[in-house]
């Protein structure tokens, strides 16, 4: 199993421009989420999918656009980009089952925005 | 609101020694507490967790301690490895949460 991908692993934008990060598993797990890791902070809850067709918000959605169409893959949109979302992000996914998600984590992808 | 913290940012330690770390959290209503891994340039890997009705848990060469009356939570590195740089992060969570909420994380280095 390759586990959870993402790419690229760097990218540079300029404010305003807008891209896709991409994450994929081969796990089969429900479960996928994304997280950003500014410097000496842990890491914050963008958006989740617990299953194909169903996302929600996390702790900070807002620039974020999500969808999940299928149950590997788990795509994160940067609208118009903004110098604040500078930031490492990781995708990761897991087994919905008890007691809670335990979760796997891809590699991350560095974008700056200038 | 919900948050999970720690005491120190960094932790020195010499090769060999036993290595603590810390995290306070303030919500007592999580069920479970995770310990993370993250070496540098990778994303962070699990390595422990225990139940919020247990005050010890322990694993290979770690063990995890949780003091809910002063709602703080402890990882211990017996004989502390170079491969044990890294820097880690507790995580609180509930039974069938959806997320998992992250504390700042500890920088731990290792002297030869």
């Amino acid at each position: 199993n390759a586990g959870v991908t993402q790419t690229p692993k760097f990218q540079v934008l300029k404010t305003g421009q807008s891209m896709t990060l991409q994450c994929a598993q081969d796990m089969n797990h429900e479960y996928m989420s994304w997280y950003r890791q500014d410097p000496g902070m842990g890491l914050r809850l963008i958006h989740y999918s617990v299953g194909a067709g169903i996302t929600d918000q996390g702790e900070v959605p807002n620039g974020y656009n999500v969808s999940r169409s299928t149950t590997e893959d788990f795509p994160l949109r940067l609208l118009s980009a903004a110098p604040s979302q500078t930031s490492v992000y990781f995708c990761a996914s897991s087994y919905i089952r008890a007691p809670y998600y335990e979760q796997y984590f891809g590699p991350g992808t560095r974008l700056t925005v200038t | 609101g919900e948050s999970v913290g720690l005491h120190l940012p960094t932790l020195s330690v010499q090769e060999g020694d036993n290595s603590i770390i810390n995290c306070a959290y303030s919500n007592s209503a999580s069920d479970y507490f995770i310990w993370y891994k993250q070496e540098s340039g990778k994303g962070p890997q699990f390595i422990i967790d225990i139940r919020s009705n247990m005050d010890k848990r322990q694993g290979q060469r770690v063990t995890v301690l949780l003091n809910k009356t002063v709602k703080h939570l402890s990882l211990q590195i017996a004989a502390t490895q170079p491969g044990d740089s890294a820097v880690y992060f507790c995580a609180e969570s509930r039974e069938g949460a959806q997320k998992l909420v992250f504390g700042q994380g500890t920088r731990l280095t290792i002297n030869p």
